[in-house]
C-alpha cells in the first residue's frame, strides 16, 4: 500500500509568520504534488515536482514556495503566512502520469 | 489550459436511489480520468482510473461512463446507500506536457438519507 505521511496534522500560525509543512513518502514515486482545498473549490495545485532538487509552480503558488531535497521528501514553505492561507492541504505522489495520485491523510492550516 | 467543471455541487438522494455526478472537461488532449471519494475530515480514495481506451467501467455498486467525443466523465451510483455519503471529485490527466498534472473538478457533496 502506498504511503504518504504529512506532518503536521495541524497547525495554528500567526499572520506574517513562517509555516512549513512537511511530506514523506515511501513509494519511491517520481512525482509528488501539494494541493490545497477549500469549501467549493475542490483541490488546486500550488506546486510539484517530479525529480528530486527541482520544483515547478502549480496553478496556484503566490505565496508559497516548495522544496524536494530527496526523492522521499517534499516541503511546502509560507513565508509570511497571510489569512487567505487558511486552508487544509494535501500532499500526493505518483509513479508516473498514467498512474493513480496517492493522498496523504492532509494537513489543516489555521492562519490566525 | 484544462478545465473541469464539476456538478451537481451538492446532491441528496434517499437509499437505493440512483445519483449521477458529471464531469465535463476541455482539453481534448486529457487521456487519463479518476474519481476520488472524500469522507469527512479524511483523505482523497480512488474509486476507479479510466483511460481513453475505455467507454464503460464498473465497480461496487457504481458505473463510470466516458463520452470523448462530448468530453463528459460520469459517475453513477446504481444504488445508493447511506456509506456513499461523501464528496466525491473527478480529476483529468492532461496526456503529457502540463507537469503531468492532475486537475480536479470543484466536487460533489453527496447525502443519502435512510
Amino acid at each position: 500500500e502506498a504511503a504518504v505521511t504529512q506532518s503536521p496534522r495541524s497547525k495554528v500560525a500567526v499572520t506574517g509568520g513562517k509555516v512549513t509543512l512537511s511530506c514523506h513518502q515511501t513509494n519511491n514515486h517520481d512525482y509528488m504534488y501539494w494541493y490545497r482545498q477549500d469549501t467549493g473549490h475542490g483541490l488546486r495545485l500550488i506546486h510539484y515536482s517530479y525529480v528530486a532538487d527541482s520544483t515547478e509552480k502549480g496553478d496556484i503558488p503566490d505565496g508559497y514556495k516548495a522544496s524536494r531535497p530527496s526523492q522521499e521528501n517534499f516541503s511546502l514553505i509560507l513565508e509570511l503566512a497571510s489569512l487567505s492561507q487558511t486552508a487544509v492541504y494535501f500532499c500526493a505522489s505518483r509513479d508516473n502520469p498514467n498512474t493513480e495520485v496517492f493522498f496523504g491523510k492532509g494537513t489543516r492550516l489555521t492562519v490566525v | 489550459g484544462e478545465q473541469v467543471e464539476q456538478r451537481p455541487p451538492h446532491l441528496s438522494v434517499r437509499e437505493g436511489d440512483s445519483a449521477v455526478i458529471t464531469c465535463t472537461y476541455t482539453d481534448p488532449n486529457s487521456y487519463y480520468f479518476f474519481w476520488y471519494k472524500q469522507e469527512p475530515g479524511a483523505s482523497l480514495q480512488l474509486l476507479m482510473k479510466v483511460f481513453s481506451s475505455t467507454e464503460i467501467n464498473e465497480g461496487q455498486g457504481f458505473t463510470v461512463l466516458l463520452n470523448k467525443k462530448d468530453k463528459r466523465l460520469s459517475l453513477n451510483l446504481t444504488a445508493a446507500h447511506p456509506g456513499d455519503s461523501a464528496a466525491y471529485f473527478c480529476a483529468v490527466s492532461p496526456y503529457g506536457g502540463s507537469g503531468n498534472k492532475l486537475i480536479f473538478g470543484t466536487g460533489t457533496l453527496l447525502s443519502v438519507k435512510p
